[in-house]
């Protein structure tokens, strides 16, 4: 079975504050990918990343950056100097799917006050 | 290009009535997936539509069904609706099942 679990279900910073996001999933596949979604409150799933099993390396994107390790079957994601636009909640997925039929995380929840 | 749309944004039904969801795949899409997230959740996969059928199904009951047109588009019908039905539906659509899915806005159900 799949499964994936974000611990954290609420976090809040100040602005300017760095800020990461955990997720461990669980799967038997040796083939899968994960994501990360940003669901603001219009409620629309803004995709963030996709990352494939096979692919261990860390990306950077501006502000944000991710960290994939296998050995600990982590995906975290980490906002640098959060800005009050970066509120909103955040799920980390799996598919063993090529990218179809997601598990969700429950979501993390993350507010970035002024 | 359009992406993913679905109506109606908003319904309110009652306990016990059916409803129909709509979706139009982005454009050149043919393969639709339905999730349900109740509020404070993640998403759950529903269904799969593939070709006119349904070729992947979630943990959910009967009431729940589908359907693909030619055209791709979809709809899910939910039967004898409980209170607990209440959640935002999202829609999502790929160029086959091979490559990643691209979410719609939703529609919010709200069983009274």
């Amino acid at each position: 079975a799949q499964k994936v679990t974000q611990a954290q279900t609420e976090i809040s910073v100040v602005e300017k504050e760095d800020v990461t996001l955990d997720c461990v999933y669980e799967t038997r596949d040796t083939t899968y990918y994960l994501f990360w979604y940003k669901q603001p409150p219009s409620g629309e799933l803004v995709f963030l990343i996709r990352r494939n099993s096979f692919d261990e390396q860390n990306e950077i994107s501006g502000r944000y950056s991710w960290n994939f390790q296998k050995s600990t079957s982590s995906f975290n994601f980490t906002i640098t100097a959060s800005q009050v636009v970066d509120s909103a909640v955040y799920f980390c997925a799996l598919s063993a799917d090529y990218g179809q039929n997601f598990v969700f995380g429950p979501g993390t929840r993350l507010s970035v006050l002024p | 290009d359009a992406g993913v749309t679905q109506s109606p944004t908003h319904l309110i039904k009652t306990r016990g009535q059916q409803v129909t969801l709509r979706c139009s795949p982005k454009s050149g899409h043919d393969t639709v997936s339905w999730y349900q997230q109740a509020l404070g959740q993640g998403p759950q996969f529903i269904f799969q539509y593939y070709e006119e059928e349904e070729r992947q199904r979630g943990n959910f009951p009967d009431r729940f069904s589908g359907h693909q047109f030619p055209n791709y588009s979809s709809e899910l019908n939910v039967n004898a609706l409980l209170l607990g039905d209440s959640a935002l539906y999202l829609c999502a659509s790929s160029p086959g099942t091979l490559y990643e899915q691209y979410f719609g806005p939703g529609t919010r159900l709200t069983v009274t």
